[in-house]
């Protein structure tokens, strides 16, 4: 499976979006983009997931460059629940996902 | 549906001693997970079950660890013998299938003393 790169923290102020960018560009073209977060000592959250074209759900967005070899995780109106550690995934469907370091959100008040 | 449930939530051992974690996966999901997060290692995966058979052990660091899953509901780590390095959060989680998102259980919070 590819490996993903992502800053290791960010902020954002309550009620803004927050943009979490991972880059992944030695994705090939079976490859799916899957993001998770991890909430202070829960297990991870499956967020959304996607393989080329733009997804959105409940929680988030997901925007996917044309080329696949990044992508930015969007959650439109962050709150402090949002805090959290970010995990961009990508994995051809198998079970191995590889979590990597992720992004720790940090929301401010 | 409770979602994934793990027990206990926390355990202190000796070292020496049987340490077994629980796990009721989501009813329907076929597709089982153990994993283990540590500060150094981050999150690992130990151990995955289709259809209550096992698939893949090689993340299972040594033969002291073991995982059953005797039927679709229920699913067993244990550790026999426990050692200190073997303190961690340990995750279980269930899915549909392969390529559905995972949800994962609280985690079982073991130390080994």
């Amino acid at each position: 499976d590819a490996k993903t790169t992502q800053p290791p923290s960010m902020d954002c102020a309550e009620g803004r979006a927050a943009n979490l960018p991972c880059n992944h560009s030695t994705i090939s073209g079976n490859e799916y983009v899957y993001w998770y977060r991890q909430i202070h000592s829960q297990g991870p959250q499956y967020i959304i997931h996607g393989l080329k074209n733009n997804e959105t759900n409940e929680m988030a967005s997901l925007i996917i460059t044309e080329d696949r070899k990044s992508s930015t995780l969007i959650l439109p109106h962050a709150t402090l629940r949002d805090t959290a550690v970010y995990y961009c995934i990508v994995t051809s469907g198998t079970y191995k996902y590889i979590f990597g370091t992720g992004t720790r959100l940090k929301v401010l008040a | 549906d409770a979602g994934v449930i793990q027990s206990p939530r926390h355990e202190v051992t000796e070292m020496g001693q049987e340490v077994t974690l629980r796990c009721k996966p989501i009813s329907g999901h076929n597709s089982l997970f153990w994993y283990r997060q540590t500060m150094m290692r981050g999150l690992e995966l130990l151990i995955y079950f289709n259809n209550n058979v096992p698939i893949d052990d090689s993340g299972m660091p040594e033969d002291r660890f073991s995982a059953k899953m005797p039927n679709a509901s229920f699913s067993t780590l244990k550790i026999q013998p426990s050692e200190p390095r073997d303190s961690a959060v340990y995750f279980c989680a269930s899915s549909l299938s392969e390529s559905y998102g995972y949800t994962f259980g609280s985690g079982t919070r073991l130390t080994v003393v």
